[in-house]
């Protein structure tokens, strides 16, 4: 069974660029997650999606964005770039309701790296 | 309010040295999940264990066991006889709420090297 994977492995882009990152869940989950791991910051929760809807949000600026598709895959957007920025994103995905239980797989990572 | 802390933030064992990770956490919920994940060099976060708030059994899986202490709030993970493929950082997360669905809160993490 494939794992959650996400693209591209690395991007890099200017202060000021918008940045688009991409996962795919495990076939059969529901729930997408974002964190942001920055040097020095450790891991933070960015968002979650369930079912094409936002569940929650970490404490994050309004120019951290995304969506949930149909087919549960989703997006990070990241709009007039910072430094700061500068991360390894993890997607994650899980079940919420049914049977199984609940735990988060996260996929490889995009890092994103702004100059 | 929630939070992790892992207070050592490194650890160097020589390999078949047993090491210890130490885990705090802090939560109102009475209901609530702990974990354990491993993050090697290729930077993927590998599950490796979860544990609801009413479970207090200790767990033993391979050379990996878990005791969690809910007195002290404490969730302690030990590797006995280390390998030099246990080289990662682990971080112990907390996710509150009945169904474990919602965010992780992550500790800072360990990293753990383990010298041949």
């Amino acid at each position: 069974e494939a794992g959650v994977t996400q693209s591209p492995t690395h991007l890099i882009k200017t202060r000021g660029q918008q940045a688009t990152l991409r996962c795919s869940p495990i076939s059969g989950h529901t729930s997408v997650y974002w964190y942001q791991q920055a040097l020095g910051l450790g891991l933070q929760f960015l968002l979650w999606y369930d079912e094409g809807e936002e569940r929650n949000r970490g404490n994050f600026p309004p120019r951290f964005s995304g969506r949930q598709f149909p087919n549960y895959s989703s997006e990070l957007n990241v709009n007039a770039l910072e430094l700061e920025d500068s991360a390894l994103y993890l997607c994650a995905s899980s079940l919420v309701s049914g049977p199984g239980s609940y735990e988060q797989y996260f996929g490889p990572g995009t890092r994103l790296t702004v100059t | 309010a929630q939070k992790v802390t892992q207070a050592q933030t490194e650890i160097s064992v020589v390999e078949k040295e047993d090491v210890t990770l130490d885990c705090v956490y802090e939560t109102r919920d009475t209901t609530y999940y702990l974990f354990w994940y491993k993050q090697p060099p290729s930077g993927e976060l590998v599950f490796l264990i979860r544990r609801n708030s009413f479970d207090e059994q200790n767990e033993i899986s391979g050379r990996y066991s878990w005791n969690f202490q809910k007195s002290t709030s404490s969730f302690n993970f030990t590797i006995t006889a280390s390998q030099v493929v246990d080289s990662a950082v682990y971080f112990c997360a907390l996710s509150e709420g009945a169904y474990n669905t919602d965010k992780l809160i992550f500790g800072t993490g360990t990293r753990l090297q383990v010298f041949p």
